[in-house]
């Protein structure tokens, strides 16, 4: 069975450019989860869903950062416009339904770097 | 917010040797999981405690879930190169909302 699929793995991109990174949860996984990884803050949750629905952004840093799930298979990530602090690992995750919320899966990331 | 404590932030051993790290928490947690992740990869799970007291091994590792359920710790027998990643534990305080709270890491190396 294929994993989370994330896309780009990486994506180099210029301070006040949009980026928009891309997930598909594994298949009749109903929860998706964001994440971001930094050496200085290790990982963060950003946002997570339940059946497509928002259920906690606190953890968006900012207005610049928005997520969208329109479908059980997809969602994406959009930071606009970027900036150099933005630099990070982003995963998703999927967790299947019925499960203890801790079985998460990872996707591989995607490398973002703000030049 | 909650933190986790997590150490030691890297190690560096002799291929056979054990290793054993661990997390603490100033929080209690209900559920504690340690993950590894791989270079260019994302964290894969690889042992769930959801009990206070709660010893649970797969293969070589071992983990347990403290009494106090403010700390956790995991062990790697017999280490091989494969062993090689960062190790993270994370810690749940609520079911059914998969807000982990991730430690820094600890980072493991392992000389053949």
């Amino acid at each position: 069975d294929a994993g989370v699929i994330q896309s780009p793995r990486h994506e180099v991109t210029e301070m006040g450019q949009e980026v928009t990174l891309r997930c598909k949860p594994i298949s009749g996984h109903n929860s998706l989860f964001w994440y971001r990884q930094t050496m200085m803050r290790g990982l963060e949750l950003l946002i997570y869903f339940n059946n497509n629905v928002p259920i906690d952004d606190s953890g968006m840093p900012e207005d610049r950062f928005s997520a969208k799930m329109p479908n059980a298979s997809f969602s994406t990530l959009k930071i606009q416009p970027s900036e150099p602090r933005d630099s990070a690992v982003y995963f998703c995750a999927s967790r299947p339904t019925g499960t203890p919320n801790e079985k998460l899966f990872f996707g591989s990331g995607t490398q973002l770097s703000v030049l | 917010g909650q933190q986790l404590n997590q150490s030691p932030q890297s190690m560096f051993i002799q291929e056979g040797e054990d290793v054993s790290m661990n997390c603490t928490s100033s929080s209690i947690f209900n559920t504690w999981l340690w993950y590894k992740q791989d270079p260019g990869e994302g964290p894969v799970l690889l042992i769930a405690l959801y009990k206070a007291g709660e010893l649970t091994s797969n293969g070589r590792l071992t983990a347990q879930f403290g009494i106090t359920r403010k700390d956790s710790f995991l062990n790697i027998s017999a280490s091989i190169p494969s062993d090689v990643g960062i190790y993270f534990c994370a810690g749940s305080g609520s079911s059914n909302t998969g807000k982990l709270i991730f430690g820094q890491g600890t980072t493991l190396q392992v000389k053949p």
